[in-house]
């Protein structure tokens, strides 16, 4: 069975500053894998989605996040987090059970931008 | 607009006192699912339906029944409720891997 890890439960940053959130899966075959935000509130909303082609893969709102198979790792970035990127984070990978794909998610990511 | 509806987006009840929370695609997606998210364990699937009127069982299905008798609906049904299902509460439908989420129902069990 397929899992995600994600590696710490609450990042902080200021404004302006890199952001990095952590995430490893586990997986017997390649994974499609993605990074959904909910914001207070809100709904869950796709950031990006990788599934097998480039393994840089750009998402919405300067987000970012790299496929390392050697690492079993698909980490998130951002070059510089603005105050608007407060929200919790989650590293989804998808399993194919019985002709559906079924999302195995972390248990989050909580992230703080400061001033 | 493309949505996943959800009703009602908060509910108080006591427990034993059945509840349905409706979920509603406008997308012509044929799977649907259900889950909870509680702190510290992200969101885990309850049920999910592959087409009209089949449905499975998630990874914590105890308390919780569903039905598919038309593509776009997908009802979340608790019988007799109890505390422990105090939690937030997500419809998605989905196009191939992509799942879209509704915007949540907030359950409170006393």
């Amino acid at each position: 069975a397929q899992s995600v890890t994600q590696l710490d439960s609450h990042v902080s940053v200021s404004e302006g500053t890199p952001v990095l959130l952590r995430c490893n899966y586990s997986s017997s075959y390649s994974p499609s894998l993605f990074w959904y935000v909910q914001h207070p509130n809100k709904g869950l909303q796709l950031l990006l989605k990788y599934t097998s082609a480039a393994t840089l893969v750009k998402g919405i709102n300067g987000f970012e996040a790299e496929f390392k198979k050697s690492e079993t790792s698909f980490h998130l970035t951002k070059p510089s987090a603005h105050m608007s990127d407060a929200a919790e984070y989650f590293c989804v990978v998808s399993e194919n059970s019985g002709g559906y794909n079924k999302l195995i998610f972390g248990a989050g990511t909580r992230l703080a931008v400061h001033p | 607009e493309a949505q996943v509806t959800q009703n009602p987006r908060y509910l108080i009840t006591v427990t034993g006192k059945k509840l349905t929370v409706t979920c509603s695609q406008n997308m012509n997606h044929e799977y649907m699912s259900w889950y909870r998210q509680d702190p510290g364990l992200g969101l885990r699937q309850i049920y999910y339906s592959m087409n009209v009127e089949v449905t499975d069982k998630g990874d914590v299905p105890e308390g919780y029944k569903v039905s598919r008798k038309e593509k776009r609906n997908f009802p979340l049904i608790l019988e007799s409720p109890s505390p422990n299902q105090t939690s937030l509460y997500f419809c998605a439908s989905s196009l191939l891997e992509t799942q879209y989420f509704g915007p949540g129902t907030r359950l409170l069990v006393l």
